[in-house]
């Protein structure tokens, strides 16, 4: 199995300040088709998760421009660029290019 | 609209059945794979099984296999998840989701709100 490994597991922020968050896989997300199915969700409390990139870089339909995705390989990044009250909440990474699907631990996102 | 309603959860007794159900609209239903992803009280997210647009590939998390079985019915847009020999940490949210979409190759775009299922330990 693919283990997702995230980073920082809390990361408090000022309102207007970026925020980054890391992720890691075990091996690398590469399918066979060429792509990298590496996807980030944003959990916010009370609500289920919701999509914010997909396959590394690619925004889901009406997610901010201020989230932002990159990486290759096995390392991938999530980035606000500037945290608003509404980005409180857990993030995870999780990869989708070979069954069983996996997610990171999770990074919490609170404002200090 | 993609829409995914949940349904079934519930409290139910270790070694006991349930069975949920999402019902889907808003998208041609037999056209694509869907999941179920569960998530404990305060823990994170784990993918339990999915099932392929015709019902032939139905992968399972090595926690469940054996005991959970993933099924979808196209006439009724209606996928379910059979549970049986259910165990305290089963107890979680249930979650169906979209697990791929063609116009852009994403997985896991969409989800339902979730049904609870409790198994006292």
């Amino acid at each position: 199995d693919i283990v997702m490994t995230q980073a920082p597991l809390s990361s408090p922020v000022t309102l207007g300040q970026p925020a980054s968050i890391s992720c890691r896989s075990s091996q690398s997300l590469v399918h066979s088709n060429g792509n990298s199915y590496l996807s980030w969700l944003q959990q916010r409390p009370g609500q289920p998760p919701r999509l914010l990139i997909y396959k590394i870089s690619n925004r889901f339909s009406g997610v901010p421009d201020r989230f932002s995705g990159s990486g290759a390989g096995t390392d991938f990044t999530l980035k606000i660029s500037r945290v608003e009250p509404e980005d409180v909440g857990v993030y995870y990474c999780m990869q989708t290019t070979q069954f069983p699907h996996t997610f990171g631990g999770g990074t919490k996102v609170e404002i200090k | 609209e993609v829409k995914l309603v949940e349904s079934g959860g519930g409290l139910v007794q270790p070694g006991g059945s349930l069975r949920l159900s999402c019902a889907a609209s808003g998208f041609t239903f037999s056209n694509y794979p869907l999941s179920w992803v569960r998530q404990a009280p305060g823990k994170g997210l784990e993918w339990v099984s999915s099932i392929s647009a015709s019902g032939d590939d139905t992968p399972y998390a090595e926690s469940v296999k054996g005991r959970f079985t993933i099924s979808r019915d196209n006439s009724k847009d209606t996928l379910y998840l059979q549970m049986s020999r259910l165990r305290g940490e089963d107890t979680a949210v249930y979650y169906c989701t979209k697990e791929w979409d063609k116009s852009d190759d994403s997985h896991y775009g969409y989800w339902g709100q979730g049904t609870l299922v409790t198994v006292p330990s």
